[in-house]
């Protein structure tokens, strides 16, 4: 079965810093990868997603993330964090079958933002 | 704007009552799913609905849980008799219509609290 780790619970970066939010995986086959982004009492809306192709994918609000199948990681990056960045981050593993497409969370990681 | 819009936002209830949580997408799609969110825990899949049909389902919806789409339109999830577990941030999603790309797009959940 399918399972998702996101190492840290809780990240605390200054507005400016760069970021990157750690994700391992573990899949059968070859994965297809999310990064959802929660802001308090808000929904999941995605950042950017991996399916094929080139490892490096960009994403909205300046994320991108980086597959490494050696590493089994999809690491989340953004090079100057913002005070909205402020938010829970979930990474996510499909499993795709017959008819849909069956996402595995992390546990999330809380991304704080100092001024 | 949500992909799909979700009612109640909130909804309070007593232990051994029923309970309908409504999903309505924006635009006609046939994959639908709901997930929960147990408060500080990850978000797990509970069922996916394709072509008015359960395609798949996970071992926590249980008897206690339907869906149905009964007017082709709203996308319902039903829990007979509310259990304290059940408190939950439930989310609706909706897939992309090309399944393979395994994309879902969430409501902005509905919160169940159980008493």
């Amino acid at each position: 079965a399918q399972s998702v780790t996101q190492p840290d619970i809780h990240i605390t970066v200054s507005e400016g810093a760069s970021l990157e939010l750690r994700c391992n995986y573990s899949y059968g086959a070859t994965p297809y990868l999310f990064w959802y982004v929660q802001s308090p009492g808000q929904g999941l809306q995605l950042l950017l997603k991996y399916f094929s192709g080139d490892t490096l994918v960009q994403g909205i609000k300046g994320f991108e993330a980086e597959f490494k199948r050696s590493q089994s990681s999809f690491n989340l990056r953004k090079p100057s964090v913002h005070w909205s960045d402020a938010a829970e981050y979930f990474c996510a593993v499909g499993h795709m079958y017959n008819a849909g497409n069956m996402l595995t969370f992390g546990g999330g990681t809380r991304l704080m933002v100092k001024p | 704007e949500p992909e799909v819009t979700q009612t109640p936002s909130h909804q309070v209830t007593q232990m051994g009552q029923e309970v309908i949580l409504r999903c309505v997408p924006i635009s006609n799609h046939l994959y639908f799913y709901w997930y929960r969110q147990i408060l500080g825990q990850k978000v797990e899949f509970l069922v996916s609905f394709y072509n008015n049909e359960i395609s798949e389902k996970s071992e926590i919806f249980d008897d206690q849980f339907s869906v149905e789409r009964p007017d082709g339109s709203n996308f319902t999830l039903k829990i007979r008799s509310t259990k304290l577990e059940d408190s939950a941030m439930y989310f609706c999603a909706r897939g992309t219509g090309i399944e393979k790309t395994g994309e879902l797009f969430f409501g902005e959940g509905s919160r169940l609290t159980v008493l």
